[in-house]
C-alpha cells in the first residue's frame, strides 16, 4: 500500500521568507501528485498537479517538484504571506482512482 | 465557473439515527468521491464512481455506509444507525475525466461536518 509522508508536520516562518515543504511516497509507480491547501474550517483548495511525466509545475509563488525514482515532491513557496498560513497537503494518485493523502504541513506565517 | 457543493455545511445528530450528505460535483465531472477527515486525521478515501461504472466502494468502513450517484450528477452518502466514531468532515472531490489535460485532478467542496451526540 502507498504510504505518504509529509515532513515537517509544522513550520513557522516569518513574513518575506522562501520555504520548502517535503512529501514523500513509498511506490514510485504513480499516475500524479498534486498539492492542496486546507484553510481552517474549510475543504481543500487545489495548487497544483503534477503528472507523472513532469518534474515540475509553477503557479505564481509556487513552485512544485516531482523526482519519481526517490519517491519525493517538494512545495517551495517564495516571499511568503501572512495568508499562506495553512495546512498544505499532497496526494498521490496511485491506483487509477486512489489518491493517498499525507497527513499536512501546518504553516503559519508570522507578519 | 461555479465549484462543487455540498450540503448541508453543518450536521449535528443523535446516535441512532440515519442521516443523508449531498453533494454537487462540477459540472460535467465524470468523477466522484467521497472522503472522511476525522479530527487530526489523514482524508480516508470511501467511494468512488466514475461515469455509468460500478463504483468502487472498498473504501466504505461498513455496511451503515452507502452512496449513490443519480444521473451521473449528484451523489449522497447515507449512513444509517449513526455511531459517535461516524463523527467527522466529509469531503467530496470530483474530476473532468475523459481527455482533459487535468482529468485526473482533484476539486474539492467545502465538506459536511458531522457530529454524532
Amino acid at each position: 500500500k502507498q504510504e505518504v509522508t509529509q515532513i515537517p508536520a509544522a513550520l513557522s516562518v516569518p513574513e518575506g521568507e522562501n520555504l520548502v515543504l517535503n512529501c514523500s511516497f513509498t511506490d514510485s509507480a504513480i499516475y500524479n501528485l498534486q498539492w492542496f491547501r486546507q484553510d481552517p474550517g474549510k475543504g481543500l483548495t487545489s495548487l497544483l498537479l503534477i503528472q507523472s511525466s513532469q518534474r515540475e509545475q509553477t503557479s505564481g509563488r509556487l513552485n512544485a517538484s516531482l523526482d519519481k525514482s526517490s519517491g519525493r515532491s517538494t512545495l517551495y513557496i517564495a516571499a511568503s504571506q501572512p495568508g499562506d498560513s495553512a495546512t498544505y497537503l499532497c496526494a498521490v494518485n496511485a491506483d487509477f482512482n486512489k489518491f493517498y493523502f499525507g497527513s499536512g504541513t501546518k504553516l503559519n506565517v508570522k507578519p | 465557473g461555479a465549484g462543487v457543493s455540498q450540503s448541508p455545511s453543518n450536521k449535528v445528530t443523535e446516535k441512532g439515527k440515519d442521516v443523508e450528505l449531498r453533494c454537487d460535483p462540477i459540472s460535467g465531472h465524470t468523477a466522484l468521491y467521497w472522503y472522511r477527515q476525522s479530527l487530526g486525521q489523514g482524508l480516508e478515501f470511501l467511494i468512488y464512481f466514475q461515469g455509468n461504472s460500478a463504483p468502487d466502494k472498498s473504501g466504505l468502513p461498513s455496511d451503515r455506509f452507502s452512496a449513490e450517484r443519480t444521473g451521473g450528477s449528484v451523489s449522497t452518502l447515507t449512513i444509517q444507525r449513526t455511531q459517535q466514531e461516524d463523527s467527522a468532515v466529509y469531503l467530496c472531490a470530483s474530476s473532468p475525466g475523459g481527455r482533459a489535460d487535468n482529468y485526473n485532478e482533484q476539486f474539492f467542496g467545502p465538506g459536511t461536518r458531522l457530529t454524532v451526540l
